[in-house]
């Protein structure tokens, strides 16, 4: 089994809708993060946080929100999805002392 | 400029090839650095850290090089199986919030033919 899990793991979905994207993780990470990935722009830091009391933006955003529910569980939110929305979007917990990163299999959004 | 800026690539190379990549970043101050892997579709995956002391892992060689702000991987007797995208990774270390995680280089393609 993965240890940082998405779902859904696909999904296309129409502009205005709500959509979460959710992650959970067994690694026993406090850190965790959400990005998304565009054809060659690499990967970009929406949000992160560091543990349950602690949310931070990170480079882009705007139009997204996230909810860190419990140490191993951080959802994304997309209050009323847009088409440049359509991305692959990545979650990662980090390890504290290493500072490795360990993602998820990535959730495709596509928005019509 | 991009704070971490790596050649997209692709680089075609034939099996056996010796290549090697570079990753410029902005902030001096910047701490820690990584290269990760990406197959296509798939997660990224950590290959190694980088070493202040440049840092080996069989065929894969790391090398910082502080003063002019770059990284670097080597690749000796590429394989089929090394064909991928490698993910130039630096902690910019600025401190204010938003900044305190990893930044990611948009990734060099390798492509290793036989």
């Amino acid at each position: 089994d993965a240890d940082v899990t998405q779902t859904p793991r696909n999904r296309i979905t129409k502009t205005g809708k709500r959509i979460m994207l959710e992650c959970s993780q067994t690694k026993g990470h406090d850190r965790m993060y959400w990005y998304r990935q565009d054809p060659g722009l690499g990967l970009q830091l929406i949000y992160y946080s560091f543990d349950v009391k602690d949310i931070n933006k990170g480079e882009i955003s705007d139009g997204y929100s996230v909810s860190r529910q419990a140490q191993a569980k951080f959802s994304l939110s997309l209050e009323s999805a847009i088409p440049n929305q359509t991305a692959l979007y990545f979650c990662a917990t980090s390890d504290r002392n290493t500072g490795e990163l360990f993602f998820g299999e990535g959730s495709r959004l596509t928005v019509l | 400029r991009k704070e971490v800026e790596q050649d997209p690539g692709p680089f075609n190379v034939p099996e056996g090839a010796t290549v090697a990549f570079n990753c410029t970043y902005s902030n001096s101050a910047s701490q820690s650095f990584f290269w990760y892997r990406q197959d296509c579709r798939k997660e990224p995956k950590l290959l190694m850290s980088v070493y202040s002391s440049g840092n080996e892992d069989g065929r894969f060689t790391a090398q910082l090089n502080r003063a002019s702000q770059y990284i670097s991987l080597l690749i000796r007797d590429s394989k089929l199986s090394d064909s991928a995208t490698y993910l130039c990774v630096v902690n910019l270390g600025r401190g204010d919030t938003g900044r305190r995680a990893l930044t990611f280089g948009s990734g060099t393609r390798l492509q290793v033919q036989p």
